[in-house]
């Protein structure tokens, strides 16, 4: 079975690091592109970006681009989303997902989330 | 791209069908998904290149459109159909979702 498996729930205080991770298993990993979805308590999905876990080749949207870092560690077939200095507007459900085929494809294989609390 | 969809929500009965609009701020051809969200759980995709319709989706799901106008029909609601859908285009970078469109009973 092709699935994404997350890792688990995190709380963090602001100006804390997290790196949370998406481990992918029944495909083969590294022929296939790997995004990230932010979204918010109550709101709708935000495409974060997307990674190449074969090369590491990425792609973030505008509005995230500085703000996390979207790695891969092809040897543990796992992809990671990370912050360097946590907000309290990062808190989130953060989704990985796979596409179809290529990195503009829709997303028909995903993760069961990582809840991300940022609270002082 | 912008992507916009309505109505936001839409009151609706079992056996009831139900039409969902998404509309681009500029045109994508047929680049264009769908997918359904359930309280507490991940998307699913349901669409995909504005009319395809995702291996093991029910058949009562379809869509069409193209450049910069697209609906999502959904033409007898079952319990589980009570959701959010978001449509998605996939025609550049960064793939922008809508809002979403809450079915509620």
């Amino acid at each position: 079975e092709m699935q994404l498996v997350q890792s688990g729930a995190e709380v963090k205080k602001p100006g804390e690091s997290l790196k949370i991770s998406c481990k992918g298993s029944g495909y083969s990993f590294t022929s296939y592109w790997i995004g990230w979805v932010r979204q918010m308590p109550g709101k709708g999905l935000e495409w974060m970006g997307i990674i190449y876990p074969g090369d590491s080749d990425t792609t973030y949207s505008p509005s995230f681009q500085g703000q996390v870092r979207i790695s891969a560690d092809k040897s543990m077939s796992t992809t990671y989303l990370q912050w360097s200095s946590l907000k309290a507007s990062d808190t989130a459900i953060y989704y990985c997902a796979r596409p179809r085929s290529g990195s503009e494809d829709p997303f028909d294989i995903w993760g069961q989330g990582t809840l991300v609390t940022v609270s002082s | 791209i912008q992507m916009t969809q309505s109505p936001s929500s839409v009151s609706a009965s079992i056996g009831d069908r139900v039409t969902i609009t998404c509309r681009a701020s500029q045109g994508i051809g047929s680049w264009l998904a769908w997918y359904r969200q359930n309280p507490g759980k991940a998307p699913t995709l349901l669409i995909y290149a504005a009319s395809s319709l995702q291996s093991g989706v029910p058949s009562r799901f379809s869509g069409s459109g193209s450049g910069t106008d697209f609906t999502l029909t959904i033409s007898s609601l079952q319990p589980e159909d009570f959701a959010t859908y978001y449509c998605q285009q996939t025609n550049s970078f960064p793939l922008t979702f809508g809002g979403g469109t809450t079915v509620e009973i």
